[in-house]
């Protein structure tokens, strides 16, 4: 069935480095919703892109959706102890019943 | 204060017996789903409920059912023909359907033995 891609599974860094999780599909997508769950808690929602090229701001946090609908990043600019936990893309595919496909989630680690 | 719960926090049973995960909204959200997470893997969605008296399986249904009978209460019941059951359950809500962004709860860790 239809996948949603994240890579990498983990990534380690210092405080203050920059930081890029990416998220791909074979289908193109209606929509793609991030969320970050941190250590021992639950996802939480972050921004929903729907535009192609769209590309939004959160603080250091910019996401953006690819011109084909098909990929989208996350990138963290100066990493902080806060930002550990695991961000996870999900891909709102309509030939797959309209569900949400989620990727395996990239796991961020920020050491000190 | 809205949000959703989900208990217990942890549940551990023998292989076996059924077990009911319950989850509870008062956000007023239509639709309620319900996700199994394990170590390494993104969220699989179980089931999920866009109204109340309907549900429909979601991409690993085996082994589980599901019940919507008031809007606020979407509890799910691991049946012991559930291959693996253990693992991390989390019970979500949102507004209408997947294009709304999910609210999730706090999520049950159920160990089977």
């Amino acid at each position: 069935g239809q996948q949603v891609m994240q890579i990498p599974q983990y990534q380690h860094v210092q405080e203050g480095e920059d930081f890029t999780t990416y998220c791909n599909s074979s289908t193109t997508l209606s929509n793609i919703q991030w969320y970050k769950q941190r250590p021992g808690g639950h996802p939480v929602f972050l921004i929903q892109l729907v535009k192609s090229g769209e590309v939004k701001k959160q603080k250091r946090l910019t996401f953006q959706f690819g011109e084909a609908k098909k990929n989208s990043s996350l990138h963290i600019t100066a990493t902080q102890t806060t930002d550990v936990g695991t961000y996870f893309c999900a891909g709102l595919v309509y030939n797959q019943g309209g569900k949400l496909i989620f990727g395996q989630g990239t796991e961020l680690s920020v050491k000190p | 204060d809205g949000g959703i719960t989900q208990s217990p926090k942890y549940l551990f049973r023998k292989e076996g017996q059924n077990v009911t995960l319950s989850c509870e909204q008062n956000l007023n959200h239509d639709a309620m789903y319900w996700y199994r997470q394990d170590p390494g893997q993104g969220l699989r969605l179980i089931y999920y409920s866009q109204i109340v008296n309907d549900f429909q399986k979601g991409d690993i249904a085996e082994g589980y059912s599901v019940s919507r009978e008031k809007k606020e209460s979407f509890p799910l019941t691991v049946t012991s023909a559930q291959k693996n059951p253990t693992a991390f359950y989390l019970c979500a809500s949102s507004i209408g359907g997947f294009i709304y962004e999910q609210y999730f709860g706090p999520g049950t860790r159920l160990t089977v033995t």
